[in-house]
């Protein structure tokens, strides 16, 4: 089967570092995605990793193992604004069917 | 704003009606992707087009469906609506099917059924 799984919820100080985990098990995976969803709002791209390792861009980083099926997104410098849900997507290569799968997401909330 | 509109933003309407969302996507866009989104089972797949043509599906009931038109905008059909259906949905596009982009939303049409 495939499963995605992330905390639900989380809570981290303004100024603070905040890591949220994913771990997945899907076949044919093809990369993995991190989105950031205020409430209400639409999902806005955060990162994409296919290959094992650090992403960073600006204050967040993405990483991923392909081996343990494990992604974390890592959040530095923390700012109010960023409160808001963070959603781990698979992608999904098979055959011909090719697809996002979702995690339920991390509502983070950072306080002052 | 992600380029990609969708109409209407808020919908309500009674159960066994039937509804259509409509998206458009941003310019050059060829894929268009439907999601629903509601507090207990979080973003779920659709379906899938690029340039027409149905290319994947997801958890889709047999009362929706969907089509891409020429113009490259997307209709959601929801049809014999049911409490349950109430929900978020979006559209996103993307430049291509293969090899998975970035692909941006729509700000979503809220439907609630009553």
């Amino acid at each position: 089967g495939q499963n995605i799984d992330q905390p639900t919820e989380m809570t981290a100080t303004e100024g603070a570092i905040v890591q949220i985990n994913c771990t997945y098990q899907t076949s044919g995976f093809n990369g993995l995605f991190w989105y950031q969803q205020h409430a209400g709002e639409a999902p806005t791209f955060l990162s994409y990793n296919v290959l094992d390792g650090l992403e960073e861009k600006g204050r967040f980083s993405s990483f991923l193992s392909r081996s343990k099926g494990y992604s974390y997104l890592l959040l530095k410098e923390l700012q109010m604004k960023d409160s808001a849900s963070y959603l781990c997507a698979v992608h999904q290569n098979a055959g011909n069917n090719r697809k996002l799968i979702w995690g339920l997401g991390t509502s983070l909330a950072v306080n002052p | 704003d992600s380029g990609v509109t969708q109409t209407p933003k808020h919908l309500i309407t009674a159960t066994g009606q039937r509804v259509t969302l409509r998206c458009s996507p941003r310019s050059g866009d060829l894929s268009v992707y439907w999601y629903q989104q509601s507090l207990d089972q979080g973003l779920q797949f659709l379906i899938q087009y690029y340039n027409g043509e149905e290319r994947a599906k997801g958890n889709i009931l047999e009362r929706f469906s969907a089509q891409q038109f020429p113009d490259l905008h997307s209709e959601l059909n929801l049809s014999s609506l049911e409490l349950g259906d109430s929900a978020l949905y979006f559209c996103a596009s993307s430049p291509q099917t293969g090899g998975y982009t970035e692909a941006f939303f729509g700000q979503g049409t809220r439907l609630t059924v009553v």
